[in-house]
């Protein structure tokens, strides 16, 4: 089965640089993705990595290393719209890509 | 705009009860996703479909069941209602199975009292 760990919640001011880990246990995946989820309202995706490196979209970057189970996206030049849940998620082997399994999100709060 | 439509946006029931959620995938897209997503479980996959036939099971009770139909929407039913299943109930959509990028509606608030 896969386990998913994120921290749950982390805070950061405006402007800052802030890094949400994801540490995973799976036998296998055809990739991790994140997921941006502000309350309320339905998520959105942000990245996805398949091979091992970093993947940058513009103030968004993701990075994996699957030799490790670990993950982490990386949110440059934070802005106060950026306070939402993040939501890291593999897609299990010999499934489809969109049968995920999401960790239970870390909720980062940006402060002016 | 994800351009997923679903509805009704907020429903309560009460226990026992029967309801029915409709997605409407983006324009094109073949493939539709359900998940579930309370405050103790998170997000949690349930059924897939790809033009009209069931792909991919998750962890779907068997008290709920859904559908493609030819047009390509869904519905989810769920039946005898249980006050556990209160939930928000979220409808994804992409291009193929192959698509790493699915576009989610803005979901269903389930209330079940």
């Amino acid at each position: 089965g896969q386990n998913i760990d994120q921290p749950t919640e982390m805070t950061a001011t405006e402007g800052a640089i802030v890094q949400i880990n994801c540490t995973y246990q799976t036998s296998g995946f055809n990739g991790l993705f994140w997921y941006q989820q502000h309350a309320g309202e339905a998520p959105t995706f942000l990245s996805y990595n398949v091979l091992d490196g970093l993947e940058e979209k513009g103030r968004f970057s993701s990075f994996l290393s699957r030799s490790k189970g670990y993950s982490y996206l990386l949110l440059k030049e934070l802005q106060m719209k950026d306070s939402a849940s993040y939501l890291c998620a593999v897609s299990p082997m010999n499934t489809g890509f969109q049968k995920l399994v999401f960790g239970t999100g870390t909720r980062l709060l940006v402060s002016p | 705009d994800s351009g997923v439509t679903q509805t009704p946006k907020h429903l309560i029931t009460a226990t026992g009860q029967r309801v029915t959620l409709r997605c409407s995938p983006r324009s094109g897209d073949l493939s539709v996703y359900w998940y579930q997503q309370s405050l103790d479980q998170g997000l949690q996959f349930l059924i897939q479909y790809y033009n009209g036939e069931e792909r991919a099971k998750g962890n779907i009770l068997e008290r709920f069941s859904a559908q493609q139909f030819p047009d390509l929407h869904s519905e989810l039913n769920l039946s005898s209602l249980e006050l556990g299943d209160s939930a928000l109930y979220f409808c994804a959509s992409s291009r193929t199975e192959l698509n790493t990028e699915a576009f989610f509606g803005q979901g269903t608030r389930l209330t079940v009292v």
